[in-house]
């Protein structure tokens, strides 16, 4: 069984500029989540779907972040300006259901320089 | 929200030592608390968890405590190798994966 996938795994851009990462969860898994991973500390959840439904999105800072996941399966994180303190590993995690064990992808870390 | 506190954030240990993570947590609600280790630049796995019903889970040379009173739970590792050298991390939840907290992390360095 193929395990999470994420594109790219590195990012470098310059502040103020766009920048989209995607994620293909693990066949089958219904939820999906993007974690937010600064360096030192643990995985702070952005936003969960349950198919294509965000249903918690409270920590998504959402003047600059934005995402989809339009047929319930893959999904798209959205940074647009990017800003110096968005540089970090951002990590998609999926699962069969809320109560099922989450399983991380490789991440994308990204520099905004 | 939930908050989950550990300690400490480095531990050295020499091979074949035990280690003990500790984690605190604000929520008296929360269920669910599992723990992950996370090897440098790779993915964080999932290696145990245990469940508010359960005072303690072995798998192993890895086991969890959980004392609900006081609102801690720690992680035990014992006959250390040194490819048990990662960053662990605890977590707490109310009822699954819906909203997972997780600690700040634990450097585990096992020294052969």
């Amino acid at each position: 069984e193929a395990g999470v996938v994420q594109s790219p795994r590195y990012k470098i851009i310059e502040k103020k500029q766009p920048v989209a990462f995607w994620c293909n969860p693990i066949s089958g898994h219904n939820t999906l989540y993007w974690y937010l991973q600064n360096l030192g500390q643990g995985p702070e959840l952005l936003i969960r779907y349950e198919n294509e439904e965000a249903v918690d999105d409270s920590q998504l800072p959402k003047d600059r972040f934005s995402a989809e996941r339009l047929k319930g399966v893959d999904s798209t994180l959205k940074i647009q300006p990017a800003e110096l303190g968005d540089s970090a590993v951002y990590l998609c995690a999926s699962s069969r259901g809320q109560m099922d064990e989450q399983f991380f992808g490789p991440g994308t870390r990204l520099t905004v320089l | 929200g939930e908050n989950v506190e550990q300690h400490p954030s480095t531990l050295s240990v020499q091979e074949g030592d035990s280690a003990v993570i500790k984690c605190t947590y604000s929520d008296s609600a929360s269920n669910y608390f599992p723990w992950y280790k996370q090897e440098l630049g790779k993915r964080p796995q999932l290696i145990i968890d245990i469940r508010s019903n359960v005072g303690e889970k072995k798998d192993q040379r890895i086991a969890v405590t959980l004392n609900k009173t006081a609102k801690h739970f720690s992680l035990h590792i014992t006959e250390t190798q040194p490819e048990d050298s990662a960053v662990y991390f605890c977590a707490a939840s109310i009822g699954g994966y819906q909203k997972v907290t997780f600690g700040t992390g634990t450097k585990l360095q096992v020294i052969p």
